[in-house]
């Protein structure tokens, strides 16, 4: 069965450094891997997919995520943060293992952008 | 602009009472998802269906109730049974048909707090 741990409920970061968020899985078959961020009272929307093409892969608002099969991580980075970056993350995983389309998500990380 | 809509975006139920969360999408997809988020425990899945008038239960079904009569329409049902109900309920869905490689579509969410 597929899931997904990350690392540190809670990240706080001075604007204008690095952002990054660990994610590691766990799949028996090639996974397919998001990123999701929720602002308050929002629902989720997508940062970036990784599905065997690429291992670095590019989303929005300047984000990346590079999928490392040796290490079963996919952490998320942004070179710069911005005080719109803070919000939750959500690392998932495809539960390829049916046919449903299911998603597995972690527990979230909550990214606070101090000035 | 497709989308996911769900309303209302606030709710409150008495003791007792069911109340019905509404999810409507125009985005032509096939499979449709109801998550109940708390916080520090990321997503969990509560119900999902794949076709009309067929759905199956997620990790936490118990108390809650859905049906599929419309491809667009997913409502879900929170019944008396269901305890501990106050959560923010988010509605998604995604084209299953590609295997698992395309995200899901989230809505805002609806707040369901208790009288």
């Amino acid at each position: 069965a597929q899931s997904v741990t990350q690392l540190g409920s809670h990240v706080s970061v001075s604007e204008g450094a690095l952002v990054l968020l660990r994610c590691n899985y766990s799949s028996s078959v090639p996974p397919y891997l998001f990123w999701y961020v929720q602002y308050p009272n929002q629902g989720l929307q997508l940062l970036l997919k990784y599905t065997s093409a690429a291992t670095l892969v590019k989303g929005i608002n300047g984000f990346e995520a590079e999928f490392k099969k040796s290490e079963t991580s996919f952490h998320l980075t942004k070179p710069s943060a911005h005080m719109s970056d803070a919000a939750e993350y959500f690392c998932a995983v495809s539960v390829t293992t049916d046919s449903w389309g299911k998603l597995q998500f972690g527990a979230g990380t909550q990214v606070v952008v101090t000035p | 602009d497709g989308g996911i809509t769900q309303s209302p975006k606030y709710l409150f139920r008495k003791e007792g009472q069911n109340v019905t969360l509404s999810c409507e999408q125009n985005l032509n997809h096939d499979a449709m998802y109801w998550y109940r988020q708390d916080p520090g425990q990321g997503l969990r899945l509560i119900y999902y269906s794949q076709i009309v008038n067929d759905f199956q239960k997620g990790d936490i079904a118990e108390g809650y109730s859905v049906s599929r009569e419309k491809k667009e329409s997913f409502p879900l049902t929170v019944t008396s049974a269901q305890k501990n109900p106050t959560a923010f309920y988010l509605c998604a869905s995604t084209n299953f048909k590609t295997g698992g490689t395309q995200p899901q579509h989230f809505g805002d969410g609806t707040r369901l707090s208790i009288l």
